[in-house]
């Protein structure tokens, strides 16, 4: 699976989107962009994933370049709940061998949202 | 629907004891797969189970073993505790329908171990 690099931190005040960059620059074509967050003391949660179209649920949008090197997730209007640590996983869709039920998570990025 | 539940969530233990820890995947899920976060190591994978079988496995010490029950229980085991296995014990299930396609995983509380 590709690496991630994310900022370690980011701030965003209540009510303002929240973009959250990552950078996957050695992704391969069948690996899709997920994204998970973890609140404070509780499970990761699953947010959103693509493979090269952008993509919206209710909770964010997914916006990846064209060449897949770099996504960006959209949270339009944050708020005090969305404190917590958002974390971008490159991996292949189809499981098998190494890849089943595993994600490999790296350091993520600190989302602090302040009033 | 349910989610994923995780007992007990907390526990605290010493040195050389073993434990066991449950998960109930949220239902009609049959695949389980287990990671341990901690300040230093961050979330790692474990290994994964689906019809009872480990299909996956990280580079985790024998120490540490699991088993899946026939309703898609599972549980996980670490035996001969050391300091260094207090942490955060995650575990989550997903949809597997039996071919080959990655479906997104469903986290639980997680059971916190403290090893004194």
């Amino acid at each position: 699976d590709a690496k991630t690099t994310q900022p370690p931190s980011m701030d965003c005040a209540e009510g303002r989107a929240a973009n959250l960059p990552c950078n996957h620059s050695t992704i391969s074509g069948n690996e899709y962009v997920y994204w998970y967050r973890q609140i404070h003391s509780q499970g990761p949660q699953y947010i959103i994933h693509g493979l090269k179209n952008n993509e919206t649920n209710e909770m964010a949008s997914l916006i990846i370049t064209e060449d897949r090197k770099s996504s960006t997730l959209i949270l339009p209007h944050a708020t005090l709940r969305d404190t917590a640590v958002y974390y971008c996983i490159v991996r292949v869709r189809s499981a098998g061998g190494t890849s089943y039920g595993k994600l490999t998570f790296g350091q993520g990025t600190i989302l602090t949202v302040h009033p | 629907k349910a989610g994923v539940t995780q007992t007990p969530r907390y526990l605290i233990k010493t040195r050389g004891q073993q434990v066991t820890l449950s998960c109930s995947p949220i239902s009609g899920h049959r695949s389980v797969s287990w990671y341990q976060q901690t300040p230093g190591q961050g979330l790692q994978f474990l290994f994964e189970y689906f019809s009872e079988t480990q299909r996956n496995k990280g580079n985790f010490p024998g120490r540490f073993s699991g088993r899946q029950f026939s309703n898609s229980r599972s549980e996980m085991n670490v035996s001969t505790l050391e300091l260094g296995d207090s942490a955060l014990y995650l575990c989550a299930s997903s949809v597997d329908r039996g071919y080959s396609s990655y479906n997104e995983q469903f986290f639980g509380p997680g059971t916190r171990l403290t090893v004194l």
